[in-house]
């Protein structure tokens, strides 16, 4: 049973291009977090979803930023127009039953974007 | 206001030493708790986890942690620590049925010395 998947795992973007982060949740969960991980810090919760739905966004940047579960495919974090604070890491977990519910949820191994 | 406190930014020990890492919570409930790691370069792996019941949790690679109510504690231990176990340890927590927010401390960086 393959892990959560993310890719790419190193992305690099000239400030004003586009960067899109992709999450392929483990079998079987239908619920998907992203995290933003700054250096030397610990990781702020970004945006929740299930499948075609976004739960919980409260801790998006109201521009710029986007998500979205489609039906099929990956989960997608979209970056418009990058700016150098943009440079972190960017993790997505998958949980079967939810964080509240289970608690446990299961990281990939994040996909680092840099910004020149 | 609802946060969680990791103290200490880094701890350096001993190979073969005891360990104990901090971890304070402040909520209006008692929230489920959880320890992560995280080696360089790579995502969070589950250590262990607190819901309710025996207040000593045991986890793995030899990794425990003792919920203690009164002081608002969920500290992370182990008897004797290997070179492996250095990365950086975080601390989360989430309400029950609450609002799926995973919310972590800043993070103890553990190094380890021969």
């Amino acid at each position: 049973n393959a892990g959560v998947m993310q890719n790419p795992r190193h992305l690099v973007r000239r400030r004003g291009q586009e960067a899109r982060l992709r999450c392929s949740p483990m079998k079987g969960h239908s619920h998907v977090y992203w995290y933003r991980q700054l250096p030397e810090e610990g990781l702020k919760f970004m945006v929740y979803l299930q499948k075609e739905n976004i739960i919980d966004e409260s801790g998006m940047p109201k521009e710029r930023f986007s998500a979205e579960f489609p039906k099929e495919g990956p989960s997608i974090l979209r970056i418009q127009q990058v700016v150098r604070g943009d440079s972190a890491a960017y993790f997505c977990a998958s949980s079967r039953q939810g964080a509240s519910n289970t608690g446990e949820l299961f990281f990939g191994e994040g996909s680092r974007l840099t910004v020149l | 206001a609802q946060s969680v406190t990791q103290p200490d930014i880094h701890i350096t020990v001993s190979e073969g030493a005891s360990l104990e890492l901090r971890c304070n919570y402040s909520y209006g409930a008692t929230p489920y708790l959880f320890w992560y790691v995280q080696s360089p370069g790579q995502g969070l792996q589950l250590l262990l986890k607190y819901f309710s019941g025996d207040t000593l949790v045991q986890g793995i690679k030899g990794f425990e942690a003792e919920f203690k109510r009164s002081q608002s504690s969920f500290n992370l231990r182990k008897p004797s620590v290997h070179w492996s176990d250095a990365a950086e340890y975080f601390c989360a927590v989430v309400l029950p049925y609450g609002n799926e927010k995973l919310t972590f401390g800043t993070g103890t960086r553990l190094t380890i010395i021969p």
